[in-house]
């Protein structure tokens, strides 16, 4: 166990609909990180929060968006889903210090179907 | 060119035997190295991190960097069932901010 928490475990939209994904970091990290995972794919990276901002993205839309809390947990939104954002959704969490990132741990992650 | 590249696999090996994985890399600046297990249904689980050249032993793991040929590997010594998973190559450089870039994957099943 990583100590990354994530919820929902499982969700079902439909298309053109906003889906909000959660995400409680492990003690001590700083840092959320957000991965796209498709089925047979390896992780891709959508953004990652520092300090309650976005520090970096990925090849991934606008309407792929995020937050992140004082307590270092953090949101992300899709809005306008379509169905080729059915996937595994990872949080990870880590430290950054001195503007690296050390390891990432992932939670047990959230399966979006979009019908 | 994908930034990151596993063998394809599916790779088999009997129980015992030592299971070789691959993963070759774009970015010359890379600098963090890490290999990931991922049960069917999971997330990814950390095995092991490698950031300087040559060989780090974790029990019955090795993984094996050369930053020369852009080419990290993973060992898996005394493969036992619970070691079929897939096995995930990830990369972090300083020119991404660190964060990670993630191979397909190799899907390795050890037989009893």
């Amino acid at each position: 166990e990583t100590g990354v928490t994530q919820s929902p475990t499982h969700l079902i939209k439909t298309r053109g609909q906003q889906v909000t994904l959660r995400c409680s970091s492990q003690s001590g990290h700083n840092t959320v990180s957000w991965y796209q995972q498709a089925l047979g794919q390896g992780p891709q990276f959508i953004f990652q929060y520092y300090r309650e901002e976005e520090n970096g993205r990925g090849n991934f839309p606008p309407r792929f968006s995020g937050l992140q809390f004082p307590n270092y947990s953090s949101e992300l939104n899709v809005n306008a889903l379509e169905l080729d954002d059915s996937a595994l959704y990872l949080c990870a969490s880590s430290l950054v210090s001195s503007g690296i990132t050390d390891t990432q741990y992932f939670g047990p992650g959230t399966r979006l179907t979009v019908l | 060119q994908k930034e990151v590249e596993q063998n394809s696999g599916p790779l088999s090996v009997p129980e015992g035997a030592i299971a070789s994985l691959n993963c070759t890399y774009s970015d010359r600046g890379s600098q963090s190295f890490f290999w990931y297990r991922q049960y069917s249904g999971k997330s990814p689980e950390l095995i092991m991190f490698i950031y300087s050249n040559g060989d780090k032993e974790d029990g019955r793991f090795t993984a094996q960097l050369n930053k020369a040929s852009q080419y990290v590997s993973l060992l898996i010594r005394d493969s036992q069932p619970s070691d079929s998973a897939t096995y995930l190559c990830a990369v972090a450089a300083r020119s991404n901010d660190y964060k990670l870039s993630f191979g397909a994957g190799t899907t390795v099943t050890v037989r009893a």
